[in-house]
């Protein structure tokens, strides 16, 4: 079974904190994602990566960054954290293909919150 | 630009009951991907089902059923004799495979809630 792992459940900073979320899948995915939910929302895309060290941006990347220096970690990093970030983090990976067909896998998720 | 809606926020049922989720998706491709996924109170997204926009046959797995119609651009999700097990919430989501390796593109979720 594919094992995403993120490294921890619940977390809380304080404003003005970097925090770094990070996120490890065991099963050689070339894509990795992160997203949000919340409230109403539904899930929003921060950032993807599709190889080692490539990132796109999703649709709300402001205020995040990301890292994907070995291809089973990709890590998520908020600058400088602000009240507004407080959220349910996603983190999922996906085999490359040319056809986009394949499912994403998601990890347990990351409740933070930013004090 | 792809949409995929889901109306129904929230959804009540007593347990053996029937109930079904709606799914309406927009794109202008031709051939695209939808899927649906279960989060249970854990959180974790699990993957419940992939349909090929060319295959519109109706798939049933145990009391899950989907239909897909293509003409009205749904991808309605049955389950049938509900369980207290089966409350979560569901997303609907759509890719666009001519796009590459571009992501998922989520619905807003239905949740569901199951009384015994």
């Amino acid at each position: 079974d594919v094992k995403v792992t993120q490294s921890s459940r619940y977390l809380v900073k304080r404003t003005g904190e970097k925090v770094f979320l990070e996120c490890v899948q065991d099963m050689d995915h070339e894509n990795m994602f992160w997203y949000r939910q919340d409230p109403g929302l539904g899930l929003r895309l921060i950032y993807f990566s599709y190889d080692v060290k490539m990132k796109e941006k999703g649709d709300i990347p402001e205020g995040y960054s990301v890292s994907r220096e070995k291809k089973e970690r990709f890590s998520l990093i908020l600058e400088s954290a602000s009240t507004n970030q407080t959220s349910m983090y996603l983190c999922a990976s996906s085999f490359a293909t040319t056809n986009s067909n394949q499912p994403q896998h998601f990890g347990d998720g990351t409740r933070l919150s930013i004090l | 630009a792809q949409k995929v809606t889901q109306a129904q926020t929230e959804i009540s049922v007593v347990e053996k009951e029937d109930v079904t989720l709606d799914c309406v998706y927009e794109t202008r491709d031709t051939t695209y991907y939808l899927f649906w996924y279960k989060q249970p109170p854990s959180g974790e997204l699990v993957f419940l089902i992939r349909r090929n926009s060319f295959d519109e046959q109706n798939e049933i797995s145990g009391r899950y059923s989907w239909n897909f119609q293509k003409s009205t651009s749904s991808f309605n999700f049955t389950i049938t004799a509900s369980q207290v097990v089966d409350s979560a919430v569901y997303f609907c989501a759509l890719s666009d495979p001519n796009s590459g390796n571009t992501p998922l593109v989520f619905g807003k979720g239905t949740r569901l809630s199951v009384i015994a």
